[in-house]
């Protein structure tokens, strides 16, 4: 079974609204939380790494007060998409890390957002 | 940085075929590979994972190889059906964060 829940798996959210997705990590305890996002046509692009208790690292070109990102627990991360604008529309998707090893990482199963 | 290439970016094979998705990477220096599933609208699944001191995983129909040190990977998928049509991306774990590649549409034909 998934060990990573992500929620919703579908939005649908009218132009400038906002919307929240979540990232659980089940039966562990993630200090790190990766979200990611996928163009279309293009690889999925890491947007973020939030660790539990601390702000969220962005990747260059992501705007940090566009998608507000909250790891307030080890096993609780969300995604806010702010004034949300139809070119958010995409496939949002999270990993969580068990650990501190760098090799242990689950994908929850993605969220797509359309934003009308 | 890592960078991941998948080749073919779209397949069309008939069904029962024998099918080889090719992925490579820049940096020898991963944790793993992991192979995913991405059907239309949905969310990724995840299909094999090979860590780094290992040369390939098998689950069912599906194989996948690791070889680090020319950095690709492979996925053999056999007896392909259409229920295997889908975009298969293959990802690789540096630690820090995955690379993904742009993936491969699989179109199998009845």
């Amino acid at each position: 079974g998934a060990v990573v829940s992500q929620h919703p798996s579908w939005v649908i959210c009218k132009s400038g609204t906002s919307v929240k997705i979540e990232c659980r990590s089940l039966d562990f305890q993630a200090t790190t939380m990766f979200w990611y996002r996928q163009f279309p046509k293009q690889s999925l692009m890491l947007m973020a790494t939030s660790n539990e208790g601390s702000k969220a690292t962005y990747e260059q070109g992501v705007e940090k007060d566009k998608f507000l990102i909250n790891h307030a627990s080890l096993t609780l991360s969300t995604l806010t998409v702010t004034s949300a604008h139809p070119e958010d529309s995409s496939f949002y998707i999270c990993s969580a890390r068990a650990g501190e090893a760098g090799n242990t990482i689950y994908f929850g199963e993605g969220s797509w957002l359309t934003v009308v | 940085k890592q960078e991941v290439t998948q080749i073919p970016a779209a397949l069309s094979v008939p069904e029962g075929e024998n099918l080889v998705l090719n992925c490579s990477f820049t940096d020898s220096a991963i944790y793993n590979l992991q192979w995913f599933r991405q059907d239309p609208g949905k969310g990724l699944t995840s299909l094999l994972l090979i860590q780094s001191s290992q040369r390939e995983q098998t689950s069912g129909r599906l194989n996948a190889s690791l070889d680090k040190s020319s950095g690709r990977s492979t996925l053999y998928i056999a007896a392909s059906q259409p229920g295997d049509s889908a975009t298969y991306l293959c990802a690789a774990n540096t630690g820090n964060q995955f690379y993904f590649g742009t993936g491969t549409s699989l179109t199998v034909i009845p």
